[in-house]
């Protein structure tokens, strides 16, 4: 069961370094999403692109730019990493209500 | 915007037991409520939905009931299992595709065999 996949599933690294994160998914969805679960698994929205363009933009540091190369991929990327950042980051696709996640990538900043 | 409250936080039950877990919603143009089981180290994963113009969806054994006067929804799981242990997140959205779905801050049910 591949179809929204995620690499890589654990990143561990220190602070002050860059890291990306990417998500593809092969059910010719629409719509991406990456959201941030904290460590109570608070899970909140940071980002959704819509074919390839950017619909959603929560109050999120500008630190973190998500790319969206094709309509099946969606990346992560951020810069400066701080100890704040440390979560499981999902990604998820959608195409009309439905939302289905990906694994999670579970990010440790050290 | 939309603020998702649920309750409870912490759920225990008999195994055969029936669960039930709340969830409030503030924004009134609010229409679909997916509920989303997380299993440990998993992803969530959706379980049952459901649109305003309903007021009860089934699906086996559970169930989703929506009061949109009252603006709350519930999940109800019967004859509760095991592998029924998990934290369950209830969500809502304005319904439109591409909307952003808003989280409850989700329920640990635990089933006692």
């Amino acid at each position: 069961d591949t179809a929204v996949s995620q690499t890589p599933k654990y990143l561990v690294t220190q602070m002050g370094n860059d890291k990306s994160i990417k998500c593809e998914q092969n059910l010719g969805h629409d719509t991406m999403y990456w959201y941030k679960q904290d460590s109570k698994k608070f899970l909140k929205i940071m980002f959704s692109y819509n074919n390839k363009e950017l619909i959603i933009n929560e109050t999120v540091p500008n630190r973190f730019s998500p790319k969206s190369p094709d309509k099946a991929h969606l990346n992560l990327h951020i810069n400066s990493l701080e100890l704040g950042d440390s979560a499981v980051y999902f990604c998820a696709s959608s195409h009309g209500l439905q939302q289905y996640f990906g694994p999670g990538t579970r990010l440790t900043v050290t | 915007g939309e603020n998702v409250e649920q309750h409870p936080s912490t759920l225990s039950v008999q195994e055969g037991d029936s669960a039930v877990i709340k969830c409030t919603y503030s924004d009134s143009a609010s229409n679909y409520f997916p509920w989303y089981k997380q299993e440990l180290g998993k992803r969530p994963q959706l379980i049952i939905d459901i649109r305003s113009n309903v007021g009860e969806k089934k699906d086996q054994r559970i169930a989703v009931t929506l009061n949109k006067t009252a603006k709350h929804f519930s999940l109800h799981i019967t004859e509760t299992q095991p592998e029924d242990s998990a934290v369950y997140f209830c969500a809502a959205s304005r319904g439109f595709g591409n909307e952003k779905l808003t989280f409850g801050t989700g329920t640990r049910l635990t089933i006692i065999p």
